[in-house]
């Protein structure tokens, strides 16, 4: 298995509060990605880096933000948590990107629950 | 028309059978497809990969109709093992994101 590790693995918090979800990796994977997943809508990519501080938007990055300082963690934040974030947040790392077509290895995944 | 959509099932069968499921992708431009198998409660995991020409690891099976824009799932002899929900996935035109459908979920009994 890829050397992904997600911290917390599960945590409940309050709306408004901030919640910093962690990746770490420890393949030297360039790519990393953040997704959600909620029942009736399947995976979608919040965030993803291609590189130490380079990231870029994915389908629904409204109220998250990201940060990549080394190569082995990026880190998601909520700035200010909502019920509709609520969800299962699932790191994942790939070495060429997905345009090559590479597999993406996930992480065991954060499930968040915002009250 | 949602970019990957699968039927969500369940499929319920017994063991032994052949079961097949399809997805249907909306960009006719999209060039790389993939199939994932994704466990009750866990991460994802690359399943296979999906030519034009179809490919076949063991007991699994995948076609590619451009024509159609769909991909197929074939599974012969299912296995308890495989109850599992399929995640059909596709490149984004862009390059630069991989789109998941919704899944499929199996469920072989003995």
């Amino acid at each position: 298995d890829a050397g992904i590790t997600q911290s917390p693995r599960h945590k409940v918090t309050e709306t408004g509060t901030p919640v910093t979800l962690r990746c770490h990796q420890t393949e030297n994977h360039r790519y990393m990605y953040w997704y959600r997943q909620d029942p009736g809508h399947g995976l979608r990519l919040i965030h993803y880096s291609y590189g130490v501080k380079d990231t870029d938007k994915g389908e629904v990055s409204d109220g998250y933000s990201v940060s990549r300082s080394k190569t082995e963690d990026f880190l998601l934040t909520l700035e200010s948590a909502t019920s509709s974030q609520t969800s299962v947040y699932f790191c994942a790392i790939s070495e060429s990107g997905a345009v090559a077509a590479d597999e993406q290895f996930f992480g065991p995944g954060t499930r968040l629950t915002v009250l | 028309r949602k970019e990957v959509e699968q039927d969500p099932g369940p499929f319920n069968v017994p063991e032994g059978a052949t079961v097949a499921f399809n997805c249907t992708y909306s960009n006719s431009a999209s060039q790389s497809f993939f199939w994932y198998r994704q466990d009750c409660r866990k991460e994802p995991k690359l399943l296979m990969s999906v030519y034009s020409s179809g490919n076949e690891d063991g007991r699994f099976t995948a076609q590619l109709n451009r024509a159609s824009q769909y991909i197929s799932l074939l599974i012969r002899d299912s296995k308890l093992s495989d109850s599992a929900t399929y995640l059909c996935v596709v490149l984004n035109q862009a390059g630069t994101a991989l789109i998941f459908g919704k899944g499929t979920t199996l469920s072989v009994s003995s």
